[in-house]
Formats: C-alpha cells, sequence, structure tokens
C-alpha cells in the first residue's frame, strides 16, 4: 500500500450508533489531518496530529473524537451523530506539521440517518 | 493570509493547455502560492507551490507575475482525467497549519 488509506469508504448510520474512521499513511509523515467536506462547502479543518500530538482542534463538536496510537494511524471515532454530519471525512498527512503540501486520502462518505 | 480569487468554472478542449488563473493582490512577501486539485469524489492532490519564480513539475507549470499578485496554473496537455476542482492557496510556507481551500475553479476537459 501506497500514500494515504483510509476505511471505509462509505458508511451509513444511525443517530444512536458509534462507529470508527481510520486512516493509515504509508509516507512516514509525522502529521496527520482529519478535514470534513460537506456538500457545496470548502473543505473545514478538525483536527491536527503532530507526532500523536492533537495540536489543533477546530472548535469540533464531541461527538467526533480523534485517536492517533502512533504517526502513522489516525482514527475517528463517531457517536451519537446528527444527520448534519452526512459528509466526505478526508484524512491527510504531510511531513511536518508546518508543511502545507498535504497528501490526502480517498475519504470515508458517511451518511447519518 | 492573503485572498485568492479563482473563476468559478473554466472549459477547456482535450490536448490543448489549460491555463487557470489565480488573482492574489494581497499577498504578502512570504507567502508561497500552492495549488491542489480534487476529483470528484476523491481527496485533494498537491500540484505545484512556489514563492515567485516559475516552476515546473510532472503535472504542471506554475507561472507568478514579478508583482506577485497573480498567477497561473498551466497543465501543457489537458486530458479527460484532469477534470477536476483546482484551489488556489496562498499561505506562508512555515506556520500555522490550516489551509483554507475556497470553492476553486471547476474544470472541464472537453473530447
Amino acid at each position: 500500500e501506497t500514500g494515504v488509506t483510509q476505511t471505509p469508504r462509505h458508511l451509513v448510520m444511525g443517530m444512536t450508533n458509534k462507529k470508527s474512521l481510520k486512516c493509515e499513511q504509508h509516507l512516514g509523515h509525522n502529521a496527520m489531518y482529519w478535514y470534513k467536506q460537506s456538500a457545496k462547502k470548502p473543505l473545514e479543518l478538525m483536527f491536527v496530529y503532530n507526532f500523536k500530538e492533537q495540536t489543533e482542534n477546530n472548535s469540533v463538536p464531541s461527538r467526533f473524537s480523534p485517536e492517533c496510537p502512533n504517526s502513522s494511524h489516525l482514527f475517528l471515532h463517531l457517536h451519537t451523530l446528527q444527520p448534519e454530519d452526512s459528509a466526505l471525512y478526508l484524512c491527510a498527512s504531510s511531513q511536518a506539521v508546518e508543511i502545507h503540501e498535504q497528501y490526502f486520502g480517498p475519504g470515508t462518505r458517511l451518511t447519518v440517518t | 493570509d492573503a485572498k485568492t480569487t479563482q473563476p468559478p468554472s473554466m472549459d477547456c478542449a482535450e490536448g490543448r493547455a489549460a491555463n487557470l488563473p489565480c488573482n492574489h493582490s494581497t499577498i504578502s512577501g512570504n507567502e508561497y502560492v500552492y495549488w491542489y486539485r480534487q476529483i470528484h469524489s476523491q481527496g485533494p492532490q498537491y500540484i505545484i507551490h512556489g514563492l515567485k519564480n516559475n516552476e515546473t513539475n510532472e503535472m504542471a507549470s506554475l507561472i507568478i507575475t514579478e508583482d506577485r499578485k497573480s498567477s497561473t496554473l498551466i497543465l501543457p496537455h489537458a486530458t479527460l482525467r484532469d477534470t477536476a476542482v483546482y484551489y488556489c492557496i496562498v499561505r506562508v510556507a512555515f506556520g500555522a497549519n490550516n489551509l483554507f481551500f475556497g470553492t476553486g475553479t471547476r474544470l472541464t476537459v472537453i473530447p
């Protein structure tokens, strides 16, 4: 596997479910990111991790809980989501948190019913 | 960060050069111009970046005007697979990590 991978690619969940999104990067990068892309809106940065430590949380509701066990893996744990949380969730990585050359995964298309 | 202005959409004939403009009249001296693109239902893809000199890589060329107030991304021989939304982003090279993608230019390559 090369680049940034995300699983699952598609997810449908009810508002009372708990699910997790997984991201893995095979680039040896030290920074990882979660973005949200809603229909017809610009990408929104959600979380930033640098060497496994969270460095940024852009006022994301607590129903989204990130986890970064090591520099290669990033999770987004989801619980009690709302229909408006339906979106494309994108993971990205970069060599360092200050470097803006980011590499994105294919995303997880999430639908909350 | 400097704001950028891009046309909402453009068409280009297959095999011809696609020239995508970006205005960034408030750019400051330490801000770079970055270009990304997003093909439908995929994650954004880094294309190229530059400070003041023109840059070229295997994907595209970036032409930055002498006053740095605007730039053009050039895809020399557009193919159908180049149909995507192209984002011009201006940021300092080393700094806060929030890339603001804006709404970009939707390029449609026509057969």
